[in-house]
């Protein structure tokens, strides 16, 4: 079956601009989780969905950052005001009870 | 702090050498311990699944162990398609995010 599926899969922007990252889980999955990975690290949780609600946001580092998923399928991940440490790769992951499936990711270039 | 270290960094190995990760962690009560597979420019590839000390996971080539502290990921006979990065992730006891390694880069040469 489809895996998860994440898009853009590259983006490069300007710094200050507003960019839009969505992921679309696997069918079923209820859990719903972003992750930043930066080169030469492991993924940093961002934010958790179980459905349409944040369940937990403890990992955005700033107001700059905002995710939602409106009908508890798609969701996007919204970057205010982008800076320049702000590239890296995205990750969406879904599960369905402990483990976590992840998507190719979205590489993020702010120059 | 709850922390996940694993070693080494990078491994380079001979085609059908054998060796083994490691992945220690400090955590006041551990959920469950996970191994992903990462390829250039793709997402983490899902392994195993570890819940309690002693229990052991294969896949293939792969076998995952576990300790109270510590997870080895041992690799038998590599062939150069098991070069990858591999990453370990904890999931704490009353937390649902996965607190990940910053993993081991494994290279086979034939």
């Amino acid at each position: 079956g489809a895996g998860v599926s994440q898009t853009p899969s590259n983006k490069v922007t300007e710094k200050g601009k507003y960019v839009e990252l969505r992921c679309d889980p696997i069918s079923g999955h209820t859990a719903l989780y972003w992750y930043r990975q930066s080169l030469g690290q492991g993924p940093e949780f961002l934010i958790y969905f179980q459905g349409t609600g944040a369940a937990d946001d403890s990992g955005l580092p700033n107001d700059r950052f905002f995710a939602v998923r409106p009908e508890g399928s798609v969701s996007t991940l919204k970057i205010q005001r982008t800076e320049r440490g702000d590239s890296a790769v995205y990750l969406c992951a879904s599960g369905k009870g402990e483990t976590q499936y992840f998507g190719p990711g979205t590489r993020l270039l702010v120059l | 702090e709850d922390q996940v270290t694993q070693s080494p960094e990078a491994l380079r190995l001979q085609e059908g050498e054998s060796s083994s990760l490691n992945c220690s962690y400090t955590v006041s009560g551990l959920r469950g311990l996970f191994w992903y597979r990462q390829d250039p420019g793709k997402g983490p590839e899902f392994l195993f699944t570890l819940y309690s000390a002693g229990e052991e996971k294969e896949k293939e080539r792969l076998k995952a162990t576990l300790t109270k502290k510590e997870s080895f990921l041992h690799i038998t006979a590599p062939k150069p398609e098991d070069s990858a990065t591999y990453l370990c992730a904890v999931h704490f006891r009353g937390d649902y995010k996965l607190s990940f390694g910053a993993g081991t880069t494994v290279t086979v040469r034939a």
